[in-house]
């Protein structure tokens, strides 16, 4: 069965300081693995994808994620954190773009110092 | 082009009782996936409909329905409603397999 960890439920990070948040999977099959953000009140945005190639992935408002195969791991880092990025961060993984269901880990709740 | 749209935004029912949710996709998205967010079980995937054909299911009793129309929108039913299905209800529409998905807002359910 395929499933997602999300070790951090918490992590607070200052603002400009870096972040790694962090995700492993299990699954059995080559994964399409994802991670969105979701702020208050509000539904999940998309803010990276990977299915192929190149490992390190870029994604929207300045995000990247690695995925390490050996490791089972799918981390996403931002060199920069801005006090707009507080918000809850979930990685998913999934057979393709999402319609046939994804899994979710248990989300990682970012905490912005000033 | 509008984006995913979710009615009404908050529920409320009592035990017992039943309630439609509605989810009007992207403008030319066929596929509609819905999902329930707690806080104890987080996100998981309810079902997904294409074409108004469900085509994957999650692992929910039968309760949990739902159905797609001919312009895409698609409704989600919740029968016989218990308390532990108090939980932020999510659709996302996507414009076919392998294209990321678009979230709405979702519905808050409280059932009392």
């Amino acid at each position: 069965a395929q499933s997602v960890t999300q070790p951090d439920i918490h992590i607070t990070v200052s603002e400009g300081a870096s972040l790694e948040l962090r995700c492993n999977y299990s699954y059995g099959a080559t994964p399409y693995l994802f991670w969105y953000v979701q702020s208050p009140g509000q539904g999940l945005q998309l803010l990276l994808k990977y299915f192929s190639g190149d490992t390190l992935v870029q994604g929207i408002k300045g995000f990247e994620a690695e995925f390490k195969r050996s490791q089972s791991s799918f981390n996403l880092r931002k060199p920069s954190v801005h006090w707009s990025d507080a918000a809850e961060y979930f990685c998913a993984v999934g057979a393709a773009g999402g319609a046939d269901g994804l899994t979710f880990g248990k989300g990682t709740h970012l905490i912005i110092q000033p | 082009k509008a984006g995913v749209t979710q009615t009404p935004r908050y529920l409320i029912k009592t035990r017992g009782q039943q309630v439609t949710l509605s989810c009007s996709p992207i403008s030319g998205h066929r596929s509609v996936s819905w999902y329930q967010q707690t806080p104890g079980q987080g996100l998981q995937f309810l079902f997904e409909y294409f074409s108004e054909t469900q085509r994957n299911k999650g692992n929910f009793p039968g309760r949990f329905s739902g159905r797609q129309f001919s312009n895409s929108r698609s409704e989600m039913n919740v029968s016989t409603l218990e308390l532990g299905d108090s939980a932020l209800y999510l659709c996302a529409s996507s414009g076919s397999a392998g294209e990321k998905l678009f979230f709405g807002s979702g519905t808050q359910l409280s059932v009392l």
